[in-house]
């Protein structure tokens, strides 16, 4: 079935680099897309979301950027810290009305930020 | 503003024994979701509610796996019996009503099947 996926399964970078973790999706009917972090023994963190009518959109040190062309999703992590660290997930959804949880997953990326 | 709880936490059993999850979701969030996460994976949806009525459980294995939201605002998550590969992470979301909003995830519950 479709799905969403990630390029790259783990990601080590340097406290205060810029780190960018990308996402693959394949349903060109998803309008609507997440970025979740999720710590060791917690449930998914929101990060940021983006609509399809959207190229990019900008939070505190984090930017998501859709390239629909190719159907591809960015996270990217300004001046990454230490507490960053933690897998990433994005995620798609196509249902929208009331029902913008009902999410089809990535497998996630492992972010380790080093001192 | 209190966040979804579950319980319990952790949760060890022998295969064929059943099991339960509670959620508790944030209050006033008509939608509830349960999904399934198998370490190293994203999470999987399971079945979704909204009030008291089920609106999605095409992925639920409904053999073994039941879920129930009599009320429209608590839910329980039953296995029976269960099976070594049932050993996950179940997650609970909600969400509110109307809006683009997205879904608020609880620690989830971690069960072995041993």
């Amino acid at each position: 079935g479709e799905s969403v996926g990630l390029h790259l399964p783990t990601l080590s970078v340097q406290e205060g680099d810029n780190s960018i973790i990308n996402c693959a999706y394949s349903n060109s009917a998803s309008d609507y897309f997440i970025w979740y972090k999720q710590e060791s023994g917690k449930g998914p963190q929101f990060i940021i979301d983006i609509r399809s009518n959207m190229d990019k959109r900008q939070g505190q040190r984090v930017t998501v950027l859709l390239n629909k062309t190719v159907k591809h999703l960015s996270l990217q992590i300004a001046a990454t810290q230490p507490g960053d660290s933690a897998v990433y997930f994005c995620a798609e959804n196509i249902a929208g009305g009331t029902s913008y949880g009902k999410l089809t997953f990535g497998q996630g990326t492992i972010l380790t930020v080093h001192p | 503003e209190a966040g979804v709880a579950q319980s319990p936490r952790y949760k060890i059993i022998e295969k064929r024994q059943s099991v339960a999850f509670w959620c508790n979701p944030i209050s006033g969030h008509a939608t509830l979701y349960w999904y399934q996460q198998i370490l190293g994976q994203g999470p999987k949806l399971l079945i979704q509610f909204q009030n008291n009525g089920v609106v999605d459980d095409s992925q639920l294995p409904k053999d073994r796996f039941s879920a129930e939201r009599l009320k429209g605002v608590d839910s329980t998550l039953k296995i029976q019996p269960a099976k070594l590969e049932d050993s996950a992470v179940y997650l609970c979301a909600s969400s509110p009503p109307l809006g683009v909003t997205e879904a608020f995830f609880g620690q989830g519950t971690r069960l072995t099947v041993v």
